[in-house]
């Protein structure tokens, strides 16, 4: 298996521009993870799925962000608008139901 | 809600020196624990997990042993290697279809 895919792995955008970073999980996955990852503060989770459904959203941190899983095998996480204060890490990882997470190698995010 | 602490660092050691790496744990009920290693540019790797109580997971030279007692998994490594630079999370997780739960990462430096 190819593992997680992220794309793209580095993205360079304006403020107030919408990004949308893609994922695509590992098959078979049934639960998905978005986290973003910055030196100030660490790693966050933003927002989780388990079979398609939303389970917990209160990471995300403004309702600039949006996500969503239109199938079991792809995620998308959208900014609208891009602020500098967005830039940073964004990891997605996906679990086949027992404990523990399998990562993607991350979008770096810069908002100029 | 669960939580993980982990030794602050940065950690530097010296080629061949031996590594331990503090983690404990605050959790409800009886967790998995996990030790995930991030090497620079690249996303989050399992490095190796424990799922039941005095449980030892190992890989790559390095192991941790599920000390329920005193709720800690610290990471061991008995000689460790240039290419072992990079940063090391403990994290805890209580089933596949949850997030896990991370410390905040500590960064080791092992010089030649």
């Amino acid at each position: 298996d190819a593992g997680v895919i992220q794309s793209p792995r580095h993205e360079v955008t304006e403020m107030g521009q919408e990004v949308t970073l893609r994922c695509k999980l590992i098959s078979g996955h049934n639960s998905l993870f978005w986290y973003r990852q910055t030196m100030m503060r660490g790693l966050e989770l933003l927002i989780y799925f388990n079979n398609n459904v939303p389970i917990d959203d209160s990471g995300m941190p403004e309702d600039r962000f949006s996500a969503k899983m239109p199938n079991a095998s792809f995620s998308t996480l959208k900014i609208q608008p891009s602020e500098p204060r967005d830039s940073a890490v964004y990891f997605c990882a996906s679990s086949p139901g027992t404990p523990g997470a399998f990562f993607g190698q991350g979008t770096r995010l810069t908002v100029v | 809600g669960d939580s993980v602490t982990q030794m602050e660092g940065p950690v530097t050691l010296s080629e061949e020196a031996f590594l331990t790496i503090n983690c404990t744990y605050t959790a409800t009920g009886y967790p998995s624990l996990f030790w995930y290693v991030q090497y620079p540019g690249e996303g989050l790797q399992l490095l190796l997990k424990a799922t039941k109580a005095d449980d030892k997971g190992s890989n790559k030279g390095f192991e941790a042993t599920y000390r329920k007692e005193t709720t800690s998994f610290h990471l061991e490594k008995g000689s460790v290697q240039v290419s072992d630079s990079a940063v090391y999370f403990c994290a805890l997780s209580d089933s596949g279809n949850t997030p896990l739960v991370f410390g905040k990462g500590t960064r080791l430096s092992v010089i030649a």
